[in-house]
């Protein structure tokens, strides 16, 4: 799987988007990024998916550049209940290891 | 509503014990998956199994060890040949359409 870079912490305030960049340069062509969070001793929760077209659900969006390098997850209206730790992974679908690295952990503030 | 149970929640063992952690499933997913979680770490894999009665080892399988007789259940087994098994155990089902995976909400395990 390839390798992904997030950055350790960030803040958003309450009501606002919150954008977690990651990247993953060395993604190859058949690799999907996929997005878990983990609240505070839980398991994490999958988000969201996509290989190169950008993807939303309810619970949020992903943006993945046109060379596929990196990729951003957003929270359109974050709130407490959002504060979490935020991993992005990529691998290809099936493979059976999900190499969490130690993600973005996001703050919302009130 | 489907899921993954991870039973108990919190559990003690002494030192030479071993322990069992139960991991039961109602998604109709075959593959399931052992991770461990230290403090500020990511997760890293123990055991998996895509079907009944086959398993395989994952990064961290010393000291651990598995069955997978029926599809719904995986159990875990710490053993006393896991010399630091004090950490947080998460059970993940794997649904074979989307390939999405499901946690329980994990086992923290302390040895005292």
């Amino acid at each position: 799987d390839a390798k992904t870079t997030q950055p350790p912490s960030m803040d958003c305030a309450e009501g606002r988007a919150a954008n977690l960049p990651c990247n993953h340069s060395t993604i190859s062509g058949n690799e999907y990024v996929y997005w878990y969070r983990q609240i505070h001793s839980q398991g994490p929760q999958y988000i969201i998916h996509g290989l190169k077209n950008n993807e939303t659900n309810e619970m949020a969006s992903l943006i993945i550049t046109e060379d596929r390098k990196s990729s951003t997850l957003i929270l359109p209206h974050a709130t407490l209940r959002d504060t979490a730790v935020y991993y992005c992974i990529v691998r290809v679908p099936g493979a059976n290891n999900l190499f969490f690295g130690t993600g973005t952990r996001l703050t919302v503030i009130p | 509503d489907g899921g993954i149970t991870q039973s108990p929640k919190y559990l003690f063992r002494k030192e030479g014990q071993n322990v069992t952690l139960s991991c039961e499933q109602n998604l109709n997913h075959d593959a399931m998956y052992w991770y461990r979680q230290d403090p500020g770490q990511g997760l890293r894999l123990i055991y998996y199994s895509q079907i009944v009665n086959d398993f395989q080892k994952g990064d961290i399988a010393e000291g651990y060890s598995v069955s997978r007789e029926k599809k719904e259940s995986f159990p875990l087994t710490v053993t006393s040949a896991q010399k630091n098994p004090t950490a947080f155990y998460l059970c993940a089902s794997r649904d074979r359409v989307n390939y999405g995976y499901t946690f329980g909400s994990g086992t923290r395990l302390t040895v005292v």
